[in-house]
């Protein structure tokens, strides 16, 4: 079946700017993940939705990020202001609701601050 | 001390040996055990997903959980180049956080 899927695949933008990353996840996970991965770093978690809801966004680094998730499926993940700090591939992960499920993850975004 | 340690590597080895990927943790409350293989440019791929202690075999692929000694490996036999990839191990706990505890990944090359 069909995986978790992400767009854009690349993204190059000038600072400043804000940009939207869209994920779709696989049909029927109810939970739905965030992370950033900078080069050579390792999995840096962002937010975490169940359904609609996020218990948990301890992950995001200012208020500049932001997401939300609709009708249980797509999520979007949102820069404003864009800083060249922010360069980094952004992975999007779903599971099915319980606790202790393996996390099936999309091919990120590559977002490229100018 | 990190929650989980994972040599980056790289770890390079001939084709056709068996290689054996590593990590420690200090949770003692870890019970299920992950670990996925990243092709560059690509997603984590889920390889292996275990609970408790003991082994599982998939393929060429074993994975090996020693909860005493709060150690886990992801052995492969008969290596290809095809595996060179960086493979992360995760974690988590039996009514923990939904967010599990990743390794930073162990960088593999195959080389022929």
């Amino acid at each position: 079946g069909a995986g978790v899927s992400q767009s854009p695949s690349n993204k190059v933008t000038e600072k400043g700017k804000d940009v939207e990353l869209r994920c779709d996840p696989i049909s029927g996970h109810t939970a739905l993940y965030w992370y950033r991965q900078s080069l050579g770093q390792g999995l840096e978690f962002l937010i975490y939705f169940q359904g609609n809801s996020a218990p948990d966004k301890s992950g995001l680094p200012s208020d500049r990020f932001s997401a939300e998730r609709t009708g249980g499926s797509v999520s979007t993940l949102t820069i404003q202001r864009t800083q060249q700090e922010d360069s980094a591939v952004y992975l999007c992960a779903s599971s099915y609701g319980e606790r202790n499920q393996p996390q099936h993850f999309g091919d990120g975004t590559r977002l490229s601050i100018l | 001390q990190k929650e989980v340690e994972q040599d980056p590597g790289p770890l390079s080895v001939p084709e056709g040996a068996i290689v054996s990927l590593n990590c420690t943790y200090s949770n003692s409350a870890f019970q299920y055990f992950m670990w996925y293989r990243q092709y560059s440019r690509k997603g984590p791929e889920l390889l292996m997903y275990t609970y408790s202690s003991g082994n599982k075999e998939d393929g060429r692929f074993t994975a090996q959980v020693d909860k005493s000694s709060k150690y886990i490996s992801l052995f492969i036999r008969d290596s290809q180049p095809s595996d060179s990839a960086t493979y992360l191990c995760a974690m988590s706990a039996v009514g923990g956080s939904y967010i599990p505890t990743f390794g930073r990944g162990t960088s593999l090359i195959v080389h022929p």
